[in-house]
C-alpha cells in the first residue's frame, strides 16, 4: 500500500533561515508527488508538483522540492524563511490507485 | 473561477440532529472527495466518488452518507450527529489520480461543531 511519511509534525525556524520539510514515500512505481500548503482557517493550496519532467521542481513563494528516487524522498526547501510562510504543509502522492495519499502534515513556525 | 465551493462554512449542531454539507465544483472533474481534518490526525478520507451516480467508502465512513446525483455536486450527510463528528470538513475534486500528474483541488472547508 502507498504511504507518505512526513518527519516532524512541528518545525520551527528563524526568519531568514533555511526551511527544510521532509517527505518520504513508498511506491513500487514512479509516483506523482505534491506539496500543499494550508494557511490558518483555509483549504489546501498546491505549492508544487513532480511529474517526472525534472527532479528539481520550483513552486510558488520561493519553495522548491527535489525528487530523489534512490532515497524515495521529496523534501521541500526554501532558502530564506519569511513570517508569511508560517502554515501547515502536506506532502501527497498519487500513482494510479484512484486516490491521493497525504502525509500527516508539518506545521512550520517562523520566529522573528 | 470558483473551483470547489462548500456550504455552509460554519455550523453548530445538537447531538442527534441531521445535516447536509454541499460541495460544488466547476472544473468538470470526475473525482470528488470528502475529508475530515482533526488536530494531529492530518486529512482522513471519508467517502469519495469516481463519477456521477457512484460513491465509495474511504477510511472513516461510519456515521456519514454521500450522494453524487450530478457530476458537479457531492453531498455529505450526517444522519444523527455525534460530538465525535466535530471537525473541519474539506471537499476536493480532481481528474483521474495518477494520470499525467493530475492535481487535487480543495474547497475552503466547513467547520462543524456538534454539542
Amino acid at each position: 500500500a502507498q504511504s507518505v511519511t512526513q518527519l516532524g509534525s512541528h518545525v520551527s525556524v528563524s526568519e531568514g533561515a533555511l526551511v527544510l520539510l521532509r517527505c518520504n514515500y513508498s511506491s513500487s512505481v514512479p509516483p506523482y508527488l505534491f506539496w500543499y500548503v494550508q494557511y490558518p482557517n483555509q483549504g489546501l493550496q498546491l505549492l508544487l508538483k513532480y511529474t517526472s519532467a525534472a527532479t528539481l521542481v520550483k513552486g510558488i513563494n520561493g519553495f522548491e522540492a527535489e525528487f530523489k528516487k534512490s532515497e524515495t524522498s521529496f523534501h521541500l526547501t526554501k532558502p530564506s524563511a519569511h513570517m508569511s510562510d508560517a502554515a501547515e504543509y502536506f506532502c501527497a502522492v498519487s500513482e494510479g490507485f484512484n486516490k491521493f495519499y497525504f502525509g500527516s502534515g508539518t506545521k512550520l513556525n517562523v520566529k522573528p | 473561477n470558483a473551483g470547489v465551493t462548500q456550504t455552509p462554512k460554519f455550523r453548530v449542531l445538537k447531538t442527534g440532529q441531521s445535516m447536509t454539507l454541499l460541495c460544488a465544483q466547476d472544473m468538470n472533474h470526475e473525482y470528488m472527495y470528502w475529508y475530515r481534518q482533526d488536530p494531529g490526525m492530518g486529512l482522513r478520507l471519508i467517502h469519495y466518488s469516481v463519477g456521477e451516480g457512484t460513491t465509495a467508502k474511504g477510511e472513516v465512513p461510519d456515521g456519514y452518507n454521500v450522494s453524487r446525483l450530478k457530476k458537479q455536486n457531492f453531498l455529505l450527510g450526517l444522519e444523527s450527529a455525534a460530538p465525535s463528528q466535530t471537525s473541519v470538513y474539506f471537499c476536493a475534486s480532481s481528474l483521474t489520480p495518477g494520470e499525467s500528474g493530475n492535481t487535487i483541488y480543495f474547497g475552503e472547508g466547513s467547520w462543524l461543531t456538534v454539542v
